[in-house]
């Protein structure tokens, strides 16, 4: 199986602030990978996909980018309503699997 | 726009079958080009795929999971359905259904919508 590795496992960040969070995959995936966002007791939301493609809806701050295995998404000028977890998720090959996630909190 | 929604029972016994189904609305289960997903969410966890099926039958299942699970749909009522045997208090998780869509032009599948989960908690 391919694992997924994000980081930080979770950061604490203010209204405004902009905002990186890394997915490294274990071998190499192209640029099939997509970033998901949960908040609190709710179902999961595409974001982004195909490494750097924003899902139609999504708001333009949210940007994602790849460099060899590593993953970029980046939240420009975080809202009050991004305070969530994000996954990456990697569809390159099955079984698809995703990160552990990483827990954006408000400081 | 197509909408999922899980259903079945919140309690299940250790040894017994988890039995669950999720609903497409707006859209066609017959529709090409999605595999119908379940996803699993243990309490304060990440996500795990379990496995898809396409509209035609063809499966594809999480090998760690493969001897214990079967995903089956019914094309007639717009569902599939999701059988994990011999559960044990491992299982407890929220399941999610989801569509993976295949965008035609970077080939790559993403989980979209997703169902709004069902905790399912197995327990004598």
């Amino acid at each position: 199986d391919i694992q997924m590795t994000q980081s930080p496992s979770s950061l604490s960040a203010s209204v405004g602030d902009r905002v990186t969070i890394t997915c490294r995959a274990s071998q190499s995936i192209s640029s099939y990978l997509n970033w998901y966002q949960q908040r609190a007791g709710k179902a999961p939301k595409l974001l982004i996909y195909a490494a750097s493609s924003l899902q139609s809806g999504v708001p333009s701050r949210f940007s994602g980018t790849r460099s060899g295995t590593d993953f970029i998404l980046t939240i420009n000028s975080l809202q009050p309503e991004d305070f969530a977890t994000y996954y990456c998720q990697q569809s390159y090959s099955t079984p698809w699997t995703f990160g552990q996630g990483t827990k954006v909190e408000i400081k | 726009q197509v909408q999922l929604q899980e259903s079945g029972p919140g309690l299940v016994k250790p040894s017994q079958t988890l039995s669950l189904t999720c609903t497409v609305s707006g859209g066609s289960i017959n529709s090409g080009g999605y595999y119908w997903s379940w996803i699993r969410q243990h309490p304060g966890k990440g996500l795990e795929w379990i496995g898809y099926i396409y509209y035609s039958g063809d499966t594809y299942y999480k090998p760690s999971l493969k001897s214990r699970v079967t995903i089956s749909v019914d094309t007639s009522k717009n569902q599939f359905s999701l059988k994990l045997t011999s559960v044990t208090a491992a299982d407890t998780a929220v399941y999610y259904c989801a569509r993976a869509r295949l965008r035609s032009h970077s080939m790559i599948y993403s989980f979209d919508p997703w169902g709004q989960g069902t905790l399912v908690t197995v327990s004598s």
